[in-house]
């Protein structure tokens, strides 16, 4: 049983460029929530996800940034024009239920460069 | 205020010592307290849950004090392998669907 997948691993941008970054969760998980880690700081919650369904992105950024996570596919975070303060590990979690008592998986993340 | 507070450290410590890490959180609704371990940047995994009554897995205790609003980790007999950093997690009531992460605290087992 696989664990949560993401990729890429590495990502290297230019300013103003997409980043497409791509989480699939567990096998039989359908909620997924994405994290991020400046350097030097502690993971900070983005946007939790059930399938088709954004359920709470009270920590994404107001511009520029989506997350989705369609009926069929990995969940997808998007960030459009990217500025060096984008820089960070993306992480990427799910669970089989929204109950958080229940064990939280996380994939290896995703390491955003912008040059 | 953070929300989470943890010493970030680093805590230095020989093999075999024991250590002990303290976290505070600001929001007395919080429901649920965790702490997860992160390697060099790689992923955080869950090392245990913490409850009011204290709960043990082998050289690791845990422990929460709702009225200080306080979470603590002790580790014993310290391995080289445990050095890494230490998240306390929160998750608050009515929000089941974030955790809260502390910046973590560094611990570096030494020969």
């Amino acid at each position: 049983n696989a664990g949560v997948m993401q990729n890429p691993r590495h990502l290297v941008r230019r300013r103003g460029q997409e980043a497409r970054l791509r989480c699939s969760p567990m096998k039989g998980h359908s909620h997924v929530y994405w994290y991020r880690q400046l350097p030097e700081e502690g993971l900070k919650f983005m946007v939790y996800l059930q399938k088709e369904n954004i359920i709470d992105e009270s920590g994404m950024p107001k511009e520029r940034f989506s997350a989705e996570f369609p009926k069929e596919g990995p969940s997808i975070l998007r960030i459009q024009q990217v500025v060096r303060g984008d820089s960070a590990a993306y992480f990427c979690a799910s669970s089989p239920s929204r109950k958080l008592n229940e064990k939280l998986f996380f994939g290896s993340g995703t390491q955003l460069s912008v040059l | 205020r953070k929300e989470v507070e943890q010493d970030p450290g680093p805590f230095n410590v020989p093999e075999g010592a024991t250590v002990a890490f303290n976290c505070t959180y600001s929001n007395s609704a919080s429901q649920s307290f965790f702490w997860y371990r992160q390697d060099c940047r790689k992923e955080p995994k869950l090392l245990m849950s913490v409850y009011s009554s204290g709960n043990e897995d082998g050289r690791f205790t845990a422990q929460l004090n709702r009225a200080s609003q306080y979470i603590s980790l002790l580790i014993r007999d310290s391995k080289l392998s445990d050095s890494a950093t230490y998240l306390c997690v929160v998750v608050e009531t009515g929000t089941a669907s974030k955790l809260t992460f502390g910046t973590g605290t560094r611990l570096q087992v030494t020969l």
